[in-house]
């Protein structure tokens, strides 16, 4: 399995209140994402990271924000969270490989705005 | 822009049946394929994928599936369905070399073996 974990888990949270999700890989993998699944419409791209300090926005990004300081640690914050960010969101990295272009996906971090 | 289209949001087999899951992906530049599988409460776990090479790709778990370009179509198959086969299965296509890298996803096809 490729070496990525996500933290914390699960968590519960208020409306209003900060949230920061973190996402560490240990395959040097130049590329990190982060996608929310919800019933109904798969995976979604939040934002992406192609490089450390180098990031951008994916389909989902309203609410949203990301850094990447150094190569194995991307976080994803929601400044101030709403129900409607209650997901289960999973980080992915992908480097090219002899096929190129999959990517690899973490456990989940599955939050709950209340 | 990409898309992809999952026909039947569950499937229900029996035990030791085939298994047929459908895909159809739109991408504007060759597309490179994949199959995800996600059991309860984990990640998504790649099954397999089309990469240009075979049309006819074999995964993990006895599952294969064949890409056919004038259908645009990456259908997922297994000769016979085991119980643990129960699961989620997504099917994704990538944007390849155009910037981002990132993969489309259909909105997943739940799979139920009944025994």
């Amino acid at each position: 399995d490729a070496g990525i974990t996500q933290s914390p888990r699960h968590k519960v949270t208020e409306t209003g209140t900060p949230v920061t999700l973190r996402c560490h890989q240990t395959e040097n993998h130049r590329y990190m994402y982060w996608y929310r699944q919800d019933p109904g419409h798969g995976l979604r791209l939040i934002h992406y990271s192609y490089g450390v300090k180098d990031t951008d926005k994916g389909e989902v990004s309203d609410g949203y924000s990301v850094s990447r300081s150094k190569t194995e640690d991307f976080l994803l914050t929601l400044e101030s969270a709403t129900s409607s960010q209650t997901s289960v969101y999973f980080c992915a990295i992908s480097g090219r490989g002899a096929g190129g272009y999959e990517q690899y996906f973490g456990p989940g971090t599955r939050l709950t705005v209340t | 822009a990409q898309s992809v289209t999952q026909l039947g949001s569950h499937v229900s087999v029996s035990e030791g049946a085939l298994v047929l899951l459908r895909c159809n992906y739109s991408s504007s530049v060759p597309p490179y394929l994949f199959w995800y599988v996600q059991y309860p409460n984990q990640g998504l776990q790649l099954l397999l994928k089309y990469t240009s090479a075979a049309t006819l790709v074999k995964g993990i778990n006895g599952f294969e599936a064949e890409f056919k370009k004038s259908e645009t179509s990456f259908h997922l198959t297994k000769p016979s369905a085991h119980m643990s086969d129960a699961a989620e299965y997504f099917c994704a296509v990538s944007e390849g070399d155009t910037g981002r890298r990132a993969l489309t996803f259909g909105s997943g096809t739940r799979l139920q073996v009944q025994p």
